[in-house]
């Protein structure tokens, strides 16, 4: 069975700051990994994914995350916030293979930008 | 840009009513799927499907659930006597690879 952890329901950011999302996960086979973004009103958009390629995966609206194995970890950054980075995003992790698309689900994180 | 469709936005039904809700995938999508987000939980896996069948299914996704791609175009959910504790938001999803693309969401309010 698979896991995810967000560490910290809320974050807060300065615009311009550095944003750090945390996601832990836990499965028992190589995961895939996924970060998704929801605004408010609308439906789950895919950041980015790993899916056992690179381990610095690139995504959209200037977010990265790494997949780190001894860590079990797949954080979110982004240099700078911007404010209309604000939203809730969401951590999911799945076996891959043909459960691609059973994903389990982080409990979200609200990131908040401030000026 | 393709997306995924869900109608309607928001539907009400009294407890024990059967209520359908709807989802046009992506067009060239195979895989299609439904999620749920009861209020302050997590987003849930309820059900994948693949080739005109179910592929996998929750244990959330008992008797009272049923999935059908009636055309070429349409994905349902039905839930045949809904509860209270079936009040929540219903994502349909679709997918050709790895990185579902959701619609926005039903919110189901069961009173």
């Amino acid at each position: 069975a698979q896991s995810v952890t967000q560490l910290g329901s809320h974050v807060s950011v300065s615009e311009g700051a550095l944003v750090l999302l945390r996601c832990n996960y836990s499965s028992s086979v190589p995961p895939y990994l996924f970060w998704y973004v929801q605004y408010p009103n609308q439906g789950l958009q895919l950041l980015l994914k790993y899916t056992s390629a690179a381990t610095l995966v690139k995504g959209i609206n200037g977010f990265e995350a790494e997949f780190k194995k001894s860590e079990t970890s797949f954080h979110l950054t982004k240099p700078s916030a911007h404010m209309s980075d604000a939203a809730e995003y969401f951590c999911a992790v799945s076996v891959g293979g043909t459960s691609y698309g059973k994903l389990t689900f982080g409990q979200g994180t609200i990131l908040t930008v401030h000026p | 840009e393709p997306e995924v469709t869900q109608t309607p936005s928001h539907q009400v039904t009294q407890m024990g009513q059967e209520v359908i809700l709807r989802c046009v995938p992506i067009s060239n999508h195979l895989y299609f799927y439904w999620y749920r987000q009861i209020l302050g939980q997590k987003v849930e896996f309820l059900v994948s499907f693949y080739n005109n069948e179910i592929s996998e299914k929750s244990e959330i996704f008992d008797d009272q659930f049923s999935v059908e791609r009636p055309d070429g175009s349409n994905f349902t959910l039905k839930i045949r006597s809904t509860k209270l504790e079936d009040s929540a938001m219903y994502f349909c999803a679709s997918s050709e690879a790895p990185g579902l693309d959701f619609g926005q969401g039903t919110r189901l309010t069961v009173v």
